[in-house]
Protein backbone atom coordinates (compact mmCIF):
# COMPACT_ATOMS: atom_id res chain seq x y z
CA UNK A 1 0.00 0.00 0.00
CA UNK A 2 1.02 3.73 -0.55
CA UNK A 3 1.50 3.83 3.80
CA UNK A 4 1.08 1.80 6.82
CA UNK A 5 -2.21 1.26 7.76
CA UNK A 6 -3.04 -0.20 11.25
CA UNK A 7 -6.32 -0.91 12.36
CA UNK A 8 -8.23 -1.26 14.83
CA UNK A 9 -7.74 2.86 14.79
CA UNK A 10 -9.33 2.58 18.34
CA UNK A 11 -10.35 -0.41 20.79
CA UNK A 12 -11.96 -0.61 24.10
CA UNK A 13 -12.19 -3.42 26.12
CA UNK A 14 -12.16 -5.05 29.08
CA UNK A 15 -9.89 -6.78 31.66
CA UNK A 16 -9.16 -9.72 30.85
CA UNK A 17 -10.22 -9.95 27.08
CA UNK A 18 -7.83 -11.17 24.12
CA UNK A 19 -7.30 -7.86 21.35
CA UNK A 20 -5.59 -8.38 18.51
CA UNK A 21 -3.92 -5.39 16.73
CA UNK A 22 -2.90 -5.51 12.55
CA UNK A 23 -0.49 -3.63 10.91
CA UNK A 24 -0.02 -3.48 6.74
CA UNK A 25 3.32 -1.91 6.28
CA UNK A 26 4.46 -0.13 3.03
CA UNK A 27 4.41 -3.45 0.30
CA UNK A 28 7.97 -2.97 -0.99
CA UNK A 29 9.59 -2.81 3.21
CA UNK A 30 10.81 -5.66 4.32
CA UNK A 31 11.13 -4.91 8.16
CA UNK A 32 8.38 -4.22 10.49
CA UNK A 33 8.15 -2.84 14.09
CA UNK A 34 5.78 -2.59 16.73
CA UNK A 35 6.58 0.06 19.42
CA UNK A 36 4.23 1.30 22.53
CA UNK A 37 3.43 5.08 23.96
CA UNK A 38 1.72 5.80 26.75
CA UNK A 39 0.39 8.98 27.21
CA UNK A 40 3.07 11.35 27.85
CA UNK A 41 5.68 9.30 26.77
CA UNK A 42 7.80 8.39 23.47
CA UNK A 43 7.21 5.26 22.27
CA UNK A 44 9.01 2.30 23.42
CA UNK A 45 10.37 -0.52 20.75
CA UNK A 46 8.27 -4.38 21.35
CA UNK A 47 9.73 -6.00 18.91
CA UNK A 48 10.72 -6.50 14.81
CA UNK A 49 10.46 -8.42 11.34
CA UNK A 50 12.93 -8.79 9.04
CA UNK A 51 10.11 -10.60 6.30
CA UNK A 52 9.01 -13.42 8.67
CA UNK A 53 12.05 -13.51 10.90
CA UNK A 54 11.21 -12.20 14.58
CA UNK A 55 15.04 -10.86 15.56
CA UNK A 56 14.12 -9.59 18.48
CA UNK A 57 11.30 -9.30 20.81
CA UNK A 58 12.79 -7.95 23.61
CA UNK A 59 10.99 -5.53 24.27
CA UNK A 60 7.32 -7.30 24.62
CA UNK A 61 6.67 -6.68 28.38
CA UNK A 62 5.35 -9.78 29.37
CA UNK A 63 4.06 -13.10 27.53
CA UNK A 64 1.02 -12.21 26.88
CA UNK A 65 2.10 -10.45 24.22
CA UNK A 66 2.90 -11.81 21.14
CA UNK A 67 3.55 -10.84 17.14
CA UNK A 68 3.41 -12.29 14.15
CA UNK A 69 3.81 -12.06 10.51
CA UNK A 70 3.84 -15.04 8.79
CA UNK A 71 4.32 -14.52 5.56
CA UNK A 72 6.13 -11.24 5.81
CA UNK A 73 4.15 -8.79 5.05
CA UNK A 74 0.57 -8.16 7.50
CA UNK A 75 1.75 -8.23 11.08
CA UNK A 76 -0.79 -8.75 13.82
CA UNK A 77 -0.10 -8.09 17.86
CA UNK A 78 -1.72 -9.70 20.43
CA UNK A 79 -2.10 -8.70 23.90
CA UNK A 80 -3.99 -11.80 25.83
CA UNK A 81 -5.61 -11.15 29.22
CA UNK A 82 -5.43 -7.54 28.66
CA UNK A 83 -4.90 -4.97 31.66
CA UNK A 84 -5.18 -1.79 32.02
CA UNK A 85 -1.54 -0.51 32.25
CA UNK A 86 -2.00 -2.47 28.50
CA UNK A 87 -3.77 1.10 27.90
CA UNK A 88 -1.39 2.74 24.75
CA UNK A 89 -1.03 3.69 21.79
CA UNK A 90 0.43 1.00 19.63
CA UNK A 91 2.40 1.97 16.60
CA UNK A 92 3.64 -0.07 13.53
CA UNK A 93 6.17 1.18 11.45
CA UNK A 94 8.00 -0.53 8.34
CA UNK A 95 11.20 0.09 6.25
CA UNK A 96 13.05 -0.53 3.15
CA UNK A 97 16.84 -0.80 4.87
CA UNK A 98 17.10 -1.69 8.37
CA UNK A 99 20.37 -0.06 8.61
CA UNK A 100 19.50 3.62 8.41
CA UNK A 101 16.84 3.82 11.30
CA UNK A 102 14.53 5.89 8.82
CA UNK A 103 11.14 4.44 10.03
CA UNK A 104 7.35 4.91 8.61
CA UNK A 105 4.72 4.74 11.06
CA UNK A 106 1.01 3.73 10.63
CA UNK A 107 -1.35 6.35 12.71
CA UNK A 108 -1.15 4.02 15.41
CA UNK A 109 -4.04 1.72 17.36
CA UNK A 110 -5.26 3.27 20.53
CA UNK A 111 -6.30 0.51 22.98
CA UNK A 112 -8.03 1.42 26.21
CA UNK A 113 -8.32 -1.33 28.62
CA UNK A 114 -11.54 -0.91 31.10
CA UNK B 1 20.98 1.12 28.40
CA UNK B 2 20.98 4.14 25.83
CA UNK B 3 18.38 6.86 27.07
CA UNK B 4 17.67 10.24 25.47
CA UNK B 5 16.02 13.14 27.24
CA UNK B 6 14.17 15.93 25.66
CA UNK B 7 14.00 18.36 28.85
CA UNK B 8 11.37 20.24 27.52
CA UNK B 9 8.08 19.05 27.57
CA UNK B 10 6.64 22.22 25.87
CA UNK B 11 7.67 25.68 24.29
CA UNK B 12 5.40 28.00 23.26
CA UNK B 13 6.98 30.49 20.60
CA UNK B 14 5.12 33.12 18.54
CA UNK B 15 5.12 32.68 14.73
CA UNK B 16 8.64 34.16 13.03
CA UNK B 17 10.57 33.73 15.92
CA UNK B 18 13.52 31.05 16.19
CA UNK B 19 13.20 28.07 18.05
CA UNK B 20 15.97 25.35 19.66
CA UNK B 21 14.18 22.03 20.97
CA UNK B 22 17.01 19.99 23.13
CA UNK B 23 17.92 16.46 23.17
CA UNK B 24 20.87 14.46 24.81
CA UNK B 25 21.70 11.08 24.81
CA UNK B 26 23.60 8.66 26.56
CA UNK B 27 26.87 8.30 25.54
CA UNK B 28 28.18 5.55 23.25
CA UNK B 29 30.98 5.14 21.12
CA UNK B 30 28.41 5.32 17.94
CA UNK B 31 25.13 6.07 17.56
CA UNK B 32 22.71 7.01 14.97
CA UNK B 33 20.39 9.79 15.77
CA UNK B 34 16.77 11.21 14.63
CA UNK B 35 14.46 13.59 14.91
CA UNK B 36 10.70 12.79 14.32
CA UNK B 37 7.86 14.76 14.20
CA UNK B 38 3.97 13.72 14.91
CA UNK B 39 1.37 16.04 13.70
CA UNK B 40 -1.79 15.62 14.96
CA UNK B 41 -4.16 12.18 14.56
CA UNK B 42 -0.89 11.32 12.15
CA UNK B 43 2.08 8.48 11.98
CA UNK B 44 5.41 10.38 13.57
CA UNK B 45 7.50 10.54 10.30
CA UNK B 46 11.01 11.43 10.29
CA UNK B 47 12.37 15.53 9.73
CA UNK B 48 16.10 14.86 9.70
CA UNK B 49 18.25 12.04 10.78
CA UNK B 50 22.40 12.08 11.41
CA UNK B 51 24.44 8.36 10.91
CA UNK B 52 27.81 10.09 9.57
CA UNK B 53 29.87 12.85 8.42
CA UNK B 54 28.78 16.51 8.60
CA UNK B 55 27.67 17.29 12.27
CA UNK B 56 25.09 20.11 11.11
CA UNK B 57 22.54 18.31 9.18
CA UNK B 58 19.32 19.97 7.49
CA UNK B 59 16.03 18.33 7.42
CA UNK B 60 12.76 18.95 5.80
CA UNK B 61 10.28 21.87 6.47
CA UNK B 62 13.49 24.50 7.30
CA UNK B 63 14.73 22.33 10.78
CA UNK B 64 18.16 21.79 11.08
CA UNK B 65 20.30 19.78 14.01
CA UNK B 66 23.74 19.69 15.31
CA UNK B 67 25.57 16.83 16.10
CA UNK B 68 27.81 17.61 19.30
CA UNK B 69 29.21 14.34 20.18
CA UNK B 70 31.39 15.89 23.13
CA UNK B 71 28.24 17.40 24.90
CA UNK B 72 26.03 13.88 23.50
CA UNK B 73 23.74 16.79 22.17
CA UNK B 74 20.89 16.52 18.98
CA UNK B 75 19.46 20.08 19.69
CA UNK B 76 16.90 20.71 16.93
CA UNK B 77 16.67 24.14 15.46
CA UNK B 78 13.99 26.58 13.30
CA UNK B 79 15.49 30.14 12.11
CA UNK B 80 11.67 31.02 11.98
CA UNK B 81 8.75 28.95 13.14
CA UNK B 82 5.46 28.97 11.20
CA UNK B 83 2.02 28.33 12.81
CA UNK B 84 2.09 25.02 10.85
CA UNK B 85 5.08 23.88 12.59
CA UNK B 86 3.06 23.15 15.86
CA UNK B 87 3.42 19.33 16.41
CA UNK B 88 5.20 16.79 18.73
CA UNK B 89 8.79 17.07 18.43
CA UNK B 90 10.84 13.46 18.94
CA UNK B 91 14.37 12.98 19.30
CA UNK B 92 15.55 8.94 19.15
CA UNK B 93 18.67 7.42 18.46
CA UNK B 94 19.75 3.73 17.71
CA UNK B 95 23.40 2.04 19.17
CA UNK B 96 24.05 -0.34 16.36
CA UNK B 97 27.29 -1.69 18.01
CA UNK B 98 24.95 -2.52 21.00
CA UNK B 99 21.49 -3.05 21.12
CA UNK B 100 21.22 -2.67 17.04
CA UNK B 101 20.71 -0.15 14.39
CA UNK B 102 16.87 -1.47 14.37
CA UNK B 103 16.11 -0.36 17.86
CA UNK B 104 15.12 3.03 18.16
CA UNK B 105 15.09 4.81 21.51
CA UNK B 106 12.42 7.49 21.44
CA UNK B 107 12.83 10.92 24.49
CA UNK B 108 9.42 11.77 25.67
CA UNK B 109 8.66 14.62 23.06
CA UNK B 110 8.39 17.90 23.12
CA UNK B 111 5.06 19.69 22.42
CA UNK B 112 5.93 23.09 19.94
CA UNK B 113 3.08 25.49 20.31
CA UNK B 114 3.28 28.22 17.66
CA UNK B 115 1.06 31.17 18.37
CA UNK B 116 0.33 33.89 16.02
Amino acid sequence: GAGVSQSPRYKVTKRGQDVTLRCDPISSHATLYWYQQALGQGPEFLTYFNYEAQPDKSGLPSDRFSAERPEGSISTLTIQRTEQRDSAMYRCASSPEAATGELFFGEGSRLTVL
Amino acid sequence: AQSVTQLDSQVPVFEEAPVELRCNYSSSVSVYLFWYVQYPNQGLQLLLKYLSGSTLVKGINGFEAEFNKSQTSFHLRKPSVHISDTAEYFCAVSDPLNTGFQKLVFGTGTRLLVSP
